[in-house]
């Protein structure tokens, strides 16, 4: 098993520019969740999903839209990268929501 | 709004000796606790997870406690090694959703 992949590792924007971050899991996994680690701010919850076809929003949602199409797959997306949206995303997923979470090895994003 | 907080910030122990890492919470009401290791430039790593009926879990040199009506937990390093040497977060998960709230992690240096 892969466990929790995240493509691409590291991406430089220009503000205004969209992206795509993809996580993928072949653990058969119902939740799955995208997070942003910052100095100082910890990592926080910009958006989660409970199961395919579902999304829901975490405690940082502005400026990010997300999709879970297939089980596996939980794709965050940038519509107009923001300097304030530098920062290292990393995507998680669990089995149920009081199982152990595992992590993807993060994709490191630069909006300049 | 659920508050999470690790102190230290940073410890520095030389090898072989044992540590205890403290991590605190505001809201009883939670689902689980998780303790997660993070290496610098890497993904989080889950250690443990106690779940909120539970008191404490072990893995080896490690064990996790937990006290809800206190909002504590604390994991306690047994016979340090330099390969401890990361930061370690602790995640409360709420009782709605299974969201996790983050601590600033402790970064912890095992001198040889």
């Amino acid at each position: 098993n892969a466990g929790v992949t995240q493509t691409p590792k590291f991406r430089v924007l220009k503000t205004g520019q969209s992206m795509t971050l993809l996580c993928a899991q072949d653990m058969n996994h119902e939740y799955m969740y995208w997070y942003r680690q910052d100095p100082g701010m910890g990592l926080r919850l910009i958006h989660y999903s409970v199961g395919e076809g579902t999304t829901a929003k975490g405690e940082v949602p502005d400026g990010y839209n997300v999709s879970r199409l297939k089980k596996q797959n939980f794709l965050l997306g940038l519509e107009s990268a923001a300097p304030s949206q530098t920062s290292v995303y990393f995507c998680a997923s669990s089995y149920r929501r009081d199982e152990t979470q595992y992590f993807g090895p993060g994709t490191r994003l630069l909006v300049l | 709004k659920q508050e999470v907080t690790q102190i230290p910030a940073a410890l520095s122990v030389p090898e072989g000796e044992n540590l205890v890492l403290n991590c605190s919470f505001t809201d009883s009401a939670i689902y689980n606790l998780q303790w997660f290791r993070q290496d610098p430039g890497k993904g989080l790593t889950s250690l443990l997870l106690i779940q909120s009926s539970q008191r404490e879990q072990t893995s080896g040199r490690l064990n996790a406690s937990l006290d809800k009506s206190s909002g504590r937990s604390t994991l306690y390093i047994a016979a340090s090694q330099p390969g401890d040497s990361a930061t370690y977060l602790c995640a409360v998960a709420d009782t709605n959703a299974g969201k996790s709230t983050f601590g600033d992690g402790t970064t912890l240096t095992v001198k040889p």
